[in-house]
């Protein structure tokens, strides 16, 4: 069965630096999400991605965060000059359409700021 | 203020027995809602919609009732059992424009065997 995939699994950093990290979505699939979860607290939305283009961001969506599909494959997103409070899991999430259609969840990227 | 709530706490039940979780929501007019598992370290795992005109929805052991008029959803899970253990959690799926999805804080569901 097809599944999304997050690289990688675990990251951590210094506070300041800029990561990255990768997503790859269902292939037939067009819509992208990012979404985060602070440990203990809920999912919440990042950004939704189609036809190369934001289509969504939430309010946590600042200018330190930004998302591209760098190729037919890969979707990321990158997080400049990195806080403590960034310190969540990421999941990055794929569906072929919007609204009612089944959004799957990749297994996540423990990010921990230091 | 918009809201859509769980309850916090975790929620025990003996195998075999119906678990019902509840999701409320305040200040939102959803097009959709939808119910998702979350095991502990694990990203969310779909489970079934409700559209905003239907009133229940069934899957194989699954029931989700959808009220707009109270502002709640019920989810289901007959003859549950230990596998079942896991967070459910809730996701409103509103149209603005594009859709936006915001999820409740889940309820920790434990069936014991």
């Amino acid at each position: 069965e097809p599944e999304v995939t997050q690289t990688p699994s675990h990251q951590v950093t210094q506070m300041g630096q800029e990561v990255i990290l990768r997503c790859v979505p269902i292939s037939n699939h067009l819509y992208f999400y990012w979404y985060r979860q602070i440990l203990g607290q809920k999912v919440e939305f990042l950004v939704s991605f189609y036809n190369n283009e934001i289509s969504e961001k939430s309010e946590i969506f600042d200018d330190q965060f930004s998302v591209e599909r760098p190729d037919g494959s890969n979707f990321t997103l990158k997080i400049r000059s990195t806080k403590l409070e960034d310190s969540a899991m990421y999941f990055c999430a794929s569906s072929d359409g919007l609204g009612e259609e089944t959004q799957y969840f990749g297994p996540g990227t423990r990010l921990l700021v230091l | 203020s918009q809201k859509i709530e769980q309850n916090s706490e975790a929620l025990n039940i003996q195998e075999g027995k119906t678990a019902t979780l509840t999701c409320n929501y305040t200040n939102y007019s959803p097009a959709y809602l939808q119910w998702y598992r979350q095991d502990p370290g694990r990203g969310p795992v779909f489970l079934l919609l409700i559209r905003e005109n239907e009133k229940e929805k069934r899957k194989e052991r699954l029931k989700v009732t959808f009220d707009t008029t109270l502002k709640q959803s019920l989810f289901h899970i007959t003859a549950s059992q230990p596998a079942d253990s896991a967070t459910y959690l809730c996701a409103l799926v509103v149209e603005a424009g594009t859709y936006k999805y915001i999820f409740g804080t889940g309820t920790r569901l434990k069936v014991l065997a």
